[in-house]
Formats: structure tokens, sequence, C-alpha cells
């Protein structure tokens, strides 16, 4: 079965500061992996995805993820964390072919930023 | 969050009521699914639809009971409401393919059973 581990439940940047968000995966075959923002009160936004190809993925508002096929990892990063990137981050593993949509979500990371 | 559509955004119920959250979507996709958001349990996956007239139960299907009569619409129904059903549901869309792949989520609706 897949799942999906973010092993930090809540961490603290200050502003301008670098930001790497751990996620780890198990899937017994090549993963669709996926990052996802949610502000609170709203629903999730899509970050970035990983499918196949480079394994350096950008995504939007300046994140980026590295899929890492030895460690089973595929790490959300930004150089340089605005105040408005406080929000809760989800890491998900997928099967898209065949039974499509059925994602399986870590529990999540809440981000904090200090001013 | 473009084309996924959930109401209500917010809904209290008493135990033993009966409602449907509705979802529905424009871009003429096959896959639909729900997903329900719990404190420190991430997004689990209720029931799943890959097309008008078929569905199929995710990890936490008990509870719960959907229907895909056409391709726009995925209504979850909650036949005899529980507090443990106190949760966050999220409806998602996607269409099958090689490319983009991109599953779109609805906002959200807030349900509390009391």
């Amino acid at each position: 079965a897949q799942s999906v581990t973010q092993p930090d439940i809540h961490i603290t940047v200050s502003e301008g500061a670098s930001l790497e968000l751990r996620c780890n995966y198990s899937y017994g075959a090549t993963p669709y992996l996926f990052w996802y923002v949610q502000s609170p009160g709203q629903g999730l936004q899509l970050l970035l995805k990983y499918f196949s190809g480079d394994t350096l993925v950008q995504g939007i508002k300046g994140f980026e993820a590295e899929f890492k096929r030895s460690q089973s990892s595929f790490n959300l990063r930004k150089p340089s964390v605005h105040w408005s990137d406080a929000a809760e981050y989800f890491c998900a593993v997928g099967a898209i072919e065949g039974t499509a949509s059925k994602l399986t979500f870590g529990t999540g990371t809440r981000l904090q930023v200090t001013l | 969050n473009a084309g996924v559509t959930q109401t209500p955004k917010f809904q209290v119920l008493k135990t033993g009521q009966s409602m449907t959250l509705q979802c529905a979507q424009d871009m003429n996709h096959e896959y639909m699914s729900w997903y329900r958001q719990d404190p420190g349990m991430g997004l689990r996956l209720i029931h799943y639809s890959v097309g008008a007239g078929i569905t199929d139960q995710g990890e936490v299907p008990n509870g719960y009971n959907v229907s895909r009569s056409t391709t726009e619409d995925f209504p979850l129904r909650l036949l005899s409401a529980a507090p443990s059903q106190t949760s966050v549901y999220f409806c998602a869309s996607r269409s099958p393919g090689s490319t983009g792949n991109t599953i779109y989520f609805g906002e959200g609706s807030w349900l509390t059973v009391v």
C-alpha cells in the first residue's frame, strides 16, 4: 500500500530564510508525487508535481522539489521564504493511471513564518 | 480550484440527520473523488468515481454513499450523521490522460455534527 510520511508537524522559519519540507513515500511502482498548500480556511492549491523526467521540479510561488528515488523522498524547498508562505503543506503520492485520483496524503506540515 | 464547486461551504447537523454534500465540475472530467481532512490525519479518500455510473470505495467509506449519474456531479451522502463525521470534505476531479494529470480540488465543505 502506498504511504506518505511528513516527519515535521510544525516548522518555524524567519522571513528571508531558506526552507525545506521533508516528504518520504512508499509506493510499489513509479510514483506520481505532488505538493499542495492550504491556507487557513481555504482549499488545496497545487504547488508542483512530478510524473517523470527531470527530478528537480519547479512549481509556483518560487517553490521547487527534488525527487530522489534512492531515498524515496520528494522534499520541497524554497530559497527565501515570504510571510505569505505561512500555511499548511501536504505531500501526496498517487496512482494516476487506472483508478486515478487515488492520492494518499501525508499528515501535513504547518509552516509559520516570523518577521 | 477552477471548475470544482462544492456546496454548502458550512453545515451543522444533529446526530442522526442526513444530508448531501454537492460537488460539480464543468471541465468534463471523468475522474472524481471525495476526501475528508481531519487534524493530524491529512486527507483520506472516502469514495471515488472513474466515470458516470461507476463508483468505488476509498480508504474510509463507512457512513457515506455516493452516486454518479452524470459526468458533472458527484454528491456525497451522509445517511445518519455521527459526530465522528465532523470534518472538512474536499471534492476533487481530473481528466485521464498522459499530459497534465492535474487534480483540481474544490474549496471544501466544513461539516460539524453535534
